[in-house]
């Protein structure tokens, strides 16, 4: 079945430390999406993809870092220069092209906790 | 980005009819109403969309005011994996940045 896949499911690190959170999708699909969710709150775009090898900042782009070497892939590194990176990390997928209500397919999500 | 409003949390019964309203008055026209649900620990998931016909598919049915300020998305007979919060999320077609802008949502609580 096609799909996206984040990994791992949940996560700890040492604060200071960087970590790179995984998404990799099967759908074909040439836009890529990061969103963090802080608890009781909606979902807030951290950086987006919509072809290999270019990505643009979202709302909340600082602290964060990606890359979309392939278009399967589209990794997440959470730096030391962000605050407060405790949150439940969430990856998406959707077709591209002219129409932008095209639905987005989200993955199961990361949560990362910072120790 | 245009705002939607949203109550924080309903509760319905097991195989009643839900009806879970969304207000966006400064809506414009080329803005298309999409939702989406969450349930406890997973991605969210896209229900429907339209933008300004009544929409129906297997999940739920959307209907849109004929001003367009305000919507509702119809569980015709709800299950308690309907349980989710809900969100109801403007996107301009065809330009403006990419994403989707998500707001607080409506948690639905089934009983049984």
């Amino acid at each position: 079945d096609g799909g996206i896949t984040q990994s791992p499911k949940y996560l700890f690190r040492k604060e200071g430390q960087n970590v790179t959170l995984s998404c990799e999708q099967n759908l074909n699909h040439d836009a890529m999406y990061w969103y963090r969710q802080d608890p009781g709150q909606g979902l807030r775009l951290i950086y987006y993809s919509q072809i290999v090898n270019d990505f643009q900042k979202g709302d909340i782009a600082e602290g964060y870092s990606v890359s979309r070497e392939k278009k399967e892939s589209f990794p997440l590194t959470v730096t030391s220069a962000q605050k407060n990176p405790t949150a439940f990390y969430l990856c998406a997928s959707r077709k591209a092209g002219g129409d932008s209500n095209q639905p987005q397919h989200f993955g199961d999500g990361t949560r990362l906790s910072i120790l | 980005d245009a705002k939607t409003t949203q109550p924080n949390s309903m509760e319905s019964n097991e195989e009643e009819p839900v009806h879970l309203p969304c207000n966006h008055s400064t809506i414009s026209g080329t803005d298309y109403i999409h939702w989406y649900r969450q349930l406890p620990s997973q991605g969210p998931e896209y229900v429907i969309h339209g933008l300004t016909s009544n929409v129906n598919n297997r999940m739920a049915s959307l209907a849109i005011a004929e001003d367009r300020k305000s919507s509702t998305l119809i569980l015709h007979r709800a299950t308690l994996r309907d349980a989710a919060v809900y969100y109801c999320i403007l996107r301009v077609s065809g330009g403006g940045a990419d994403g989707l802008t998500f707001g607080k949502g409506t948690h639905l609580i089934i009983q049984p």
